[in-house]
């Protein structure tokens, strides 16, 4: 078990520019969420997949974002066309549905930091 | 809607204080409580949790108890270290999607 990871850590990206973030869940878990974390705040709710499924998607998620997890195993999230509101750290995270040794409990990656100039 | 107030920071405290950072939260049903940690730089880690009322959830010092009466996940450690300086965020999910709710957060400063 080598935890959630994400990759990159960090991008700077330009205004109307796209960018990618990548994350892998802890293998076998079936349910993956990501959340946006912006500087003195608490995470919020994004989206999440149940295996390849995309269950729920939150009204902060503007059609500029898009997420996918096609295999079930792990996922992006494109942001288009970025605006410096975008700027954030996007935190993936992880959870086995119906598994007794987790205890569905949620373990989540060290984020992607990006910055919009 | 469901939703976690914690208190607001910054709390500072020296080495070897007592802790408390409340959380009271409001949803329907049972929800899961979490306490979740974050370090400077860093993602969150899963501090402690409890899943149904009454029980208490422990680690590395730090306690909360479910108190499904007054609707509360309070935060304690009965002596603290500089090593655990960070943001503590007070978190719920309901067992039907797990999806979590948090609260803003506190920052803890401790001193040595």
């Amino acid at each position: 078990d080598t935890g959630v990871s994400q990759d990159p850590r960090h991008k700077i990206t330009k205004r109307g520019q796209n960018v990618t973030f990548r994350c892998d869940p802890i293998s076998e878990h079936n349910r993956l969420y990501w959340y946006r974390q912006t500087l003195g705040q608490g995470p919020e709710f994004l989206t999440y997949f149940q295996n390849e499924a995309q269950l729920e998607k939150s009204r902060l998620l503007s059609d500029r974002f898009s997420a996918e997890r096609p295999k079930g195993s792990f996922s992006t999230l494109e942001i288009q066309r970025t605006e410096q509101g975008d700027s954030a750290m996007y935190l993936c995270a992880s959870s086995l549905e119906g598994g007794r040794v987790s205890g569905n409990t949620i373990y989540f990656g060290e984020g992607s930091w990006l910055t919009v100039v | 809607g469901n939703s976690v107030t914690q208190m607001e920071g910054p709390v500072t405290l020296s080495e070897e204080a007592f802790l408390t950072i409340n959380c009271t939260y409001t949803a329907t049903g049972y929800p899961s409580l979490f306490w979740y940690v974050q370090y400077p730089g860093e993602g969150l880690q899963l501090l402690l949790k409890a899943t149904k009322a009454d029980d208490k959830g422990s680690n590395k010092g730090f306690e909360a108890t479910y108190r499904k009466e007054t609707t509360s996940f309070h935060l304690e450690k009965g002596s603290v270290q500089v090593s655990d300086s960070a943001v503590y965020f007070c978190a719920l999910s309901q067992v039907s999607n797990y999806k979590l709710t948090f609260g803003k957060g506190t920052l803890l400063t401790v001193n040595p």
